[in-house]
């Protein structure tokens, strides 16, 4: 069955403080990668999605991600983190069907 | 850019009563919507695919008649989880699909049941 791992539960950096967030998934065909975010009391948000082309993806808000396929990694960065990007960050791959599996999430504290 | 509700925000119930949950793309029409579950500080779980005019799929382990899904328009599914239990106290999650291929999911803002 497809799986997807996020390794860091839980994050704390300050300010200005470079991120970068771990995703692997398992499954061997072509996949549909995605990161959201959901701020505290909101619901979930697009920031980025890899599909096919450039595996170098640019999001919302200055997060980017990078798909390595021969390490089935779509790993999320950012430089420079802001308190405002303390939230909760959960990857997820879709295969084959309309179908999206979440990875357990990553929750980030920003202190200023 | 695509909205999507649900209502209620927050419900407490009884054992044993039934509660409904209203999802509603606003902006859009979603031939295709999903029911997820999200335990504390837990990803989310699908619980069930609602394809407008046809019966929802459901995953593994979900109980189709305990959960209740009726997707009878395109913009409205609802969730009746039928003979509540304290274990299905939960935050149950929508999302929409935007027609088209490669169409994007969009989520609503959940709905917290409590039952006691």
């Amino acid at each position: 069955a497809q799986s997807v791992s996020q390794h860091n539960h839980h994050v704390i950096l300050s300010e200005a403080a470079s991120l970068e967030l771990g995703c692997n998934y398992s499954y061997g065909g072509t996949v549909n990668l995605f990161w959201y975010v959901q701020y505290p009391g909101q619901h979930l948000q697009l920031l980025l999605k890899y599909f096919s082309g450039d595996p170098l993806v640019k999001g919302i808000k200055g997060f980017e991600a990078e798909f390595i396929k021969s390490k089935f990694s779509f790993n999320l960065r950012k430089p420079s983190v802001q308190w405002s990007d303390t939230a909760e960050y959960f990857c997820a791959v879709r295969v084959n069907t309309d179908k999206l599996i979440f990875g357990t999430g990553t929750r980030l504290q920003v202190f200023p | 850019g695509a909205v999507v509700s649900q209502h209620p925000s927050r419900v407490i119930c009884k054992s044993g009563t039934s509660v409904k949950i209203e999802c509603r793309s606003l902006d859009f029409q979603a031939t295709t919507m999903f029911w997820y579950r999200q335990f504390p500080k837990q990803s989310l779980m699908l619980m069930a695919t609602s394809n407008e005019g046809s019966k929802a799929t459901y995953e593994q382990g979900v109980e189709k008649d305990k959960f209740l899904i009726n997707h009878a328009s395109l913009t409205l599914s609802t969730l009746t989880v039928t003979s509540a239990h304290p274990e299905d106290s939960s935050f149950y999650i929508c999302s929409a699909r935007v027609p088209g291929l490669g169409g994007e999911q969009y989520f609503g803002p959940g709905t917290r049941l409590t039952v006691t």
